[in-house]
């Protein structure tokens, strides 16, 4: 079945670069997602990327899709104490009608930024 | 735009008691998402709807959890009777799915505690 894999702890010094990885099966998936949620709170995407690129670049965020090694990544450059929280990393899937309406979520990441 | 809307944000009750929790999805979207979350097993996807359907809900984990969509702006997740490992926190999605896959947009949750 459809699987996501991610290491669940992340520390780094302010200022430094985070790199989360995540690893997924499904190979049919057309879109992988990224996902932040605060203590507290609710999951806000964060950004996406859609199967046929390889990276995508968002102000301090950077996509890495390696689709033959079915491996996702999230760099946070210049990593802020605000940037404590944990990262999910999803996958879509197909349903029934083909249409791609269900997430895969990986237990996510815990990133915590230290002063 | 309002996001989606979830309540109560906590519940407190004693098991044995039913518990119902609502939801209201972003408007025009036609997926409906129900997660639970806890630190032992993550983000489970409970069950999910399409156009007021139930499509999956092999992640239901027992007869005493029941999902409704009565119509396209509302739908309740109850659990009677309920149980201390009931007891996390209950998330409620919403998206517009189609051939242009858009992300699930979450509630804030709610965090249910069964004594």
């Amino acid at each position: 079945g459809e699987d996501v894999e991610q290491s669940l702890f992340l520390s780094v010094r302010e200022g430094d670069s985070s790199v989360i990885n995540c690893t997924y099966t499904d190979s049919s998936s057309t879109y992988l997602y990224w996902y932040k949620q605060e203590p507290g709170a609710g999951l806000q995407l964060l950004t996406y990327i859609f199967s046929n690129m390889d990276m995508k670049q968002d102000q301090r965020l950077t996509v890495l899709l390696n689709k033959k090694d079915k491996h996702l990544s999230l760099r946070i450059a210049d990593t802020q104490t605000g940037d404590s929280a944990i990262y999910f990393c999803a996958e879509s899937i197909l349903d029934y009608g083909g249409s791609q309406g269900n997430l895969i979520f990986g237990k996510g990441t815990k990133l915590s930024v230290k002063p | 735009d309002a996001g989606v809307i979830q309540s109560p944000r906590h519940e407190v009750t004693e098991m044995g008691q039913e518990v119902t929790l609502r939801c209201k999805p972003i408007s025009g979207h036609d997926y409906l998402f129900w997660y639970r979350q806890t630190m032992m097993r993550g983000l489970e996807l409970l069950i999910y709807f399409n156009n007021n359907v139930p499509i999956d809900d092999s992640g239901m984990p027992e007869d005493r959890f029941s999902a409704k969509m009565p119509n396209a702006s509302f739908s309740t997740l109850k659990i009677q009777p309920s149980e201390p490992r009931d007891s996390a926190v209950y998330f409620c999605a919403s998206s517009w799915g189609g051939l242009n896959n858009q992300p699930q947009h979450f509630g804030d949750g709610t965090r249910l505690s069964i004594l």
